[in-house]
């Protein structure tokens, strides 16, 4: 079974502060996806990584930042957090090239103060 | 107008009904289409899967894609309780022959079935 987790489940920061949000995947995917829901909104993508160093900005990437050291891990980085942020953000991966399915972690919901 | 769109309801149904959810979409170059199915405070987790028109049956569900009419849907059967979720229509199309997986998502259905 794919396992993908998510450093936090809830986390309440203040404005201004960096906040690092942490995703591990265990199955050796090449690509992996971090977006945030919002109601209404549905699963944005902020920005995703296609290989160890490599990423590409998705829809929504301003205010954020990514890191991708190692294969099995993404960070998400919020540089200087904001009321606007607070959100659920969601880590995926996906699989082999010839699929399109992702896999997600539980979440992390923010609440910036 | 945003790329997919999808009626966030809320949907309500009793126990053993069917249920229809629906999504629309603009873009023409989606080929793989997908219905997540996302329960409180738990991530997404894929529930069908199809590539391109036509429909496919996975025990009570039937996922429907109309390219034509941009148009696909989620046909639930005999609906129960533990079908209560939000349901997430997700497509995504092929870029330059390599496709890095990125999904475009509805708005996300939420659905509660009545005992």
């Amino acid at each position: 079974d794919v396992k993908v987790t998510q450093s936090s489940r809830y986390l309440v920061k203040r404005t201004g502060e960096k906040v690092f949000l942490e995703c591990v995947q265990d199955m050796d995917h090449e690509n992996m996806f971090w977006y945030r829901q919002d109601p209404g909104l549905g699963l944005r993508l902020i920005y995703f990584s296609y290989d160890v160093k490599m990423k590409e900005k998705g829809d929504i990437p301003e205010g954020y930042s990514v890191s991708r050291e190692k294969k099995e891990r993404f960070s998400l980085i919020l540089e200087s957090a904001s009321t606007n942020q607070t959100s659920m953000y969601l880590c995926a991966s996906r699989g082999p090239f010839f699929s399109e399915t992702q896999y997600f972690g539980p979440g992390t919901r923010l609440l910036v103060l | 107008q945003k790329e997919v769109e999808q009626d966030p309801g809320p949907l309500s149904v009793p126990e053993g009904a069917i249920v229809s959810l629906n999504c629309t979409y603009s873009n023409s170059a989606f080929q793989y289409f997908m219905w997540y199915r996302q329960y409180s405070r738990k991530g997404p987790e894929l529930l069908m899967y199809t590539y391109s028109s036509g429909n496919k049956e996975d025990g009570r569900f039937t996922a429907q894609v109309d390219k034509s009419s941009k148009y696909i849907s989620l046909f639930i059967r005999d609906s129960q309780p533990s079908d209560s979720a939000t349901y997430l229509c997700a497509m995504s199309r092929t870029t330059g022959g390599t496709s890095y997986g990125k999904l475009t998502f509805g708005q996300g259905t939420i659905l509660t079935v009545h005992p």
